[in-house]
């Protein structure tokens, strides 16, 4: 199994851009997270979908951030207008039971 | 506020003694919790976990102990190896259906030769 698949990598923006983040689960998991890691806060839970269905987005920021899972392969969290303080490394995580698997993140600089 | 805590940010370890991870929670609600380790530019992977209704969970040389009265988990690691240097979070999920889990801040461990 390939694990849980993120693009890019790494971005590098300036303030006021767009920023996509994509995110390919695990087959057959049915539940789907995305996180945000900073210094200051750790690792924090900005939403989570179940069966694709946004369950909770309690931690989402702000309204500059969204986030979508048009199907169970796919999800993507879009911040518009990005700011400095966006800066961090954004997980995605997916599971079937408790346990969950990360895909390798992704580290993005709003300049 | 907080619910789930990693005291030492930090913790440096002889290769081959046993290192101990502790944390600490405050959601009583919460039963079933897990450690997770992550190695830079890498995402967290799932090392270990234990169910409230267990105070012992063992799985080669990793071990975690559960002492609800206390709300205190610990990863004890026998032997340490310099493979083990990685950050170590905590985290704990609350009862039902809800697959929400609410992680500490981790702690970097690091094994010296």
């Amino acid at each position: 199994d390939a694990g849980v698949i993120q693009s890019p990598r790494h971005e590098v923006t300036e303030m006021g851009q767009e920023v996509t983040l994509r995110c390919k689960p695990i087959s057959g998991h049915n539940s789907l997270f995305w996180y945000r890691q900073t210094m200051m806060r750790g690792l924090e839970l900005l939403i989570y979908f179940n069966n694709n269905v946004p369950i909770d987005d309690s931690g989402m920021p702000e309204d500059r951030f969204s986030a979508k899972m048009p199907n169970a392969s796919f999800s993507t969290l879009k911040i518009q207008p990005s700011e400095p303080r966006d800066s961090a490394v954004y997980f995605c995580a997916s599971s079937l039971v408790t346990e969950q698997f990360f895909g390798p993140g992704t580290r993005l600089t709003v300049l | 506020d907080q619910q789930v805590k990693q005291n030492s940010p930090s913790l440096s370890v002889q290769e081959g003694r046993i290192s101990i991870l502790n944390c600490d929670y405050t959601n009583s609600m919460f039963d079933y919790f897990l450690w997770y380790k992550k190695y830079p530019a890498e995402g967290p992977t799932f090392l270990i976990s234990i169910s409230s209704i267990k105070d012992k969970n063992e799985d080669g040389r990793f071990t975690v102990f559960l002492n609800k009265s206390a709300k205190h988990l610990s990863l004890h690691i026998v032997p340490s190896q310099p493979g083990d240097s990685a950050v170590y979070f905590c985290a704990a999920r609350s009862g039902g259906s809800n697959y929400k889990l609410t992680f500490g801040k981790g702690t970097l461990l690091t094994v010296n030769p």
